[in-house]
């Protein structure tokens, strides 16, 4: 099945720093999502991208749909503490219906 | 309102025993869907109902039997409750409407501790 590599897997940096994650597919994706999980809750959407090489801001996050549609990364800028939380990609290959979640990655922002 | 609820939130029971889940969305979606996500936080998707037919079914134990009595409403019922099955169950829906039928609206988890 499809698989995807995200990393890294956690990340520990100071409040005001720039971070960036990236996941990778062994095959094709139509659709890219990057979720934030907080603790104790469920993941939350951040960004959708749907067209290879697409470009989409959400405040200080901005995350692109990789031009080989096999990857996609996401940024946010000026981390400020309530960013801590696990960061997931999700992509979407020939299914209308199923995901396939990258690991996570951990962020914690010392302040 | 919560889009996407779940209960209970916290689930401690037995080995053996019989358990249910239930989830409901307020959404209006067509498709809901369980998730397990594991100790290492890594999330898996076990089924999926598009108006009440069940479309994805993965490989997982026939004791855990999804139900949906509409299309607001996913159950997931599990017999004999084995140690492994202690995670947390997510519960997500979604829309069949163009590009929209991809983002998956999640509930806040329900968290299993078998003993």
């Amino acid at each position: 099945g499809q698989q995807l590599n995200q990393s890294p897997q956690s990340m520990f940096i100071q409040e005001g720093e720039d971070v960036s994650m990236n996941c990778t597919s062994s095959s094709i994706f139509n659709t890219w999502l990057w979720y934030k999980q907080d603790p104790g809750e469920g993941p939350v959407l951040l960004i959708a991208l749907y067209k290879a090489g697409e470009l989409t801001s959400n405040g200080r996050l901005t995350a692109q749909f990789g031009i080989t549609r096999k990857d996609s990364f996401l940024n946010i800028s000026a981390s400020i503490p309530s960013d801590v939380g696990i960061y997931f990609c999700a992509g979407r290959g020939g299914s209308n219906y199923k995901l396939t979640f990258g690991k996570g990655t951990l962020l914690t922002v010392n302040p | 309102d919560t889009a996407v609820s779940q209960t209970p939130k916290y689930l401690v029971t037995q080995m053996g025993n019989d358990k249910s889940i239930k989830c409901e969305q307020n959404l209006g979606h067509d498709t809901m869907y369980w998730y397990k996500q594991d100790s290492k936080k890594f999330l898996k998707i076990m089924f999926s109902y598009n108006n009440k037919e069940l479309i994805i079914n993965e490989t997982v134990p026939n004791r855990f039997s999804p139900k949906s009595p509409d299309k607001a409403h996913l159950n997931l019922h599990i017999n004999s409750l084995e140690l492994g099955d202690s995670a947390v169950y997510f519960c997500a829906s979604s829309q069949q409407l163009g590009l929209a039928v991809h983002i998956q609206y999640f509930g806040a988890g329900t968290r299993l501790s078998v003993l």
